[in-house]
């Protein structure tokens, strides 16, 4: 079965960390860009980042407003794209999903939601 | 980042065909295409149409995109109560190395 699994959320005091992952599953993994993209209780989507599936070496890009504090990478041996959010704040509680990129977001998990509150 | 517009509402009476738009710059949807993509409250988005015209296998022939200059369009014919639903594009910017949303549009099917 075509699918991506996150896991990982959870409930975070500003200024901490959190590492999300996505379980991808009935393709194949390796040769598809994968994001991450969020949506605020109630707000519209917002892309966080991209990395690449070139076997020659990845690229990533981010939203200004992660840059320097998330990181977005994969293992292909596993299957499972992640994403490391340190130094958290209350504006990125928000679902979180991930995405594959065959023609353009093609495939979305059901997500999994991040709530940053002290 | 500069991001797509899209107005914030649009309501057509069942049956009756809504245009929904979407502007962008040259820099993405002008360069880069668009892609559309539908949202049920609770579920995750649903690709419609990518690179401004190409359709998804299994999306209804209802859903028809296309593109002039920096604006993309989608548009919906016989409207139906299931079509009621947000509705955001989507862009890669060449020059900021990001992808943009836009804000979605609400449909209401009247």
């Amino acid at each position: 079965q075509v699918q991506l699994v996150e896991s990982g959320g959870g409930m975070v005091q500003p200024g901490r960390s959190l590492r999300l992952s996505c379980a991808a599953s009935g393709f194949a993994f390796s040769y598809y860009g994968m994001h991450w993209v969020r949506q605020a209780p109630g707000k519209g989507l917002e892309w966080v980042a991209v990395i690449s599936y070139s076997f020659t070496g990845s690229f990533q890009y981010y939203a200004d407003s992660v840059k320097g504090r998330f990181t977005i990478s994969r293992d292909n041996s596993k299957n499972t794209l992640y994403l490391q959010m340190n130094s958290l704040r209350p504006e990125d509680t928000a679902l979180y999903y991930c995405v594959k990129e065959s023609d353009a977001f093609d495939l979305w998990g059901r997500g999994t939601m991040v709530t940053v509150s002290s | 980042q500069a991001g797509l517009t899209q107005p914030p509402s649009v309501s057509q009476d069942l049956r009756q065909t809504a245009t929904l738009t979407c502007i962008g710059n040259s820099n993405n949807v002008g360069s880069q295409g668009v892609a559309w993509l539908q949202q049920h409250q609770g579920h995750p988005p649903k690709l419609l149409s990518y690179r401004s015209n190409n359709r998804p296998s299994g999306i209804s022939e209802r859903f028809s995109a296309s593109r002039s200059g920096n604006t993309g369009f989608l548009t919906i014919t016989g409207l139906q109560p299931e079509d009621e639903a947000d509705y955001y594009c989507s862009a890669w910017d060449s020059s900021l190395h990001v992808w943009e949303f836009g804000g979605g549009t609400k449909l209401t099917v009247l």
